[in-house]
């Protein structure tokens, strides 16, 4: 029984450098959620996928973030043109639609720094 | 307004022994879910326990219960026989049904440690 998996589980770069991290979710799950969570808080919500449909996008930190799912599986979120303050971890989770009480599964994250 | 207030940020408690996480919570909605999430120094989020608006009774998991007093919107965690492996941060989360996505929103954690 697999989990969900992210790639990679850190990365390091420099300022004004795009980044893409991987999600792969849970292959029941049709829902995948993408979250930011930086030092000694809660996870925050970005944005998140029913299918391959991106249903709610509005809470991406800025246009320099993007996200997709192509096929309705795995997902990849991009931060373009990074910025110190884009450092952190993001998390991934999937859950199936239609039954609330199923917790959202997440995986072990992708930590970001930014030098 | 915060919607999910966690107002322990450290919390210590001697092996074996009993502890209380405190949650605190704020919806306008009828229908809503309460989630309880530990993540380790290794930084996984492990999904702990669930109780939802309409259920009656408290949620248990093995060690692990919920206390839920509706009227006063909070939603404590309760671990039993405390472990040295439950040094970690807990969070408590909201789902509110009305938003399409149900997504989570999360309280600032407390950290839980665990005396030998």
């Amino acid at each position: 029984d697999t989990g969900v998996s992210q790639d990679p589980r850190h990365k390091i770069t420099k300022r004004g450098q795009n980044v893409t991290f991987r999600c792969d979710p849970i292959s029941e799950h049709n829902r995948l959620y993408w979250y930011r969570q930086t030092l000694g808080q809660g996870p925050e919500f970005l944005t998140y996928f029913q299918n391959e449909a991106q249903l709610e996008k509005s809470r991406l930190l800025s246009d320099r973030f993007s996200a997709e799912r192509p096929k309705g599986s795995f997902s990849t979120l991009e931060i373009q043109r990074t910025e110190q303050g884009d450092s952190a971890m993001y998390l991934c989770a999937s859950t199936s639609a239609g039954q609330g009480n199923q917790p959202q599964h997440f995986g072990d994250g992708t930590r970001l720094s930014i030098l | 307004a915060q919607k999910i207030t966690q107002t322990q940020p450290g919390m210590f408690v001697q092996e074996k022994e009993a502890v209380t996480l405190d949650c605190t919570y704020d919806t306008s909605d009828q229908s809503y879910g309460l989630f309880w999430y530990k993540q380790p120094s290794s930084g996984e989020m492990i999904f702990l326990i669930y109780q939802g608006s309409y259920d009656e009774q408290n949620a248990t998991e093995g060690r692990y219960s919920l206390n839920f007093q509706k009227a006063r919107k909070s939603a404590n965690l309760v671990i039993s026989a405390s472990q040295l492996g439950d040094s970690a941060m807990y969070f408590c989360a909201m789902r509110e049904y009305n938003n399409a996505g149900n997504m989570l929103t999360f309280g600032g954690g407390t950290r839980l440690m665990v005396k030998p």
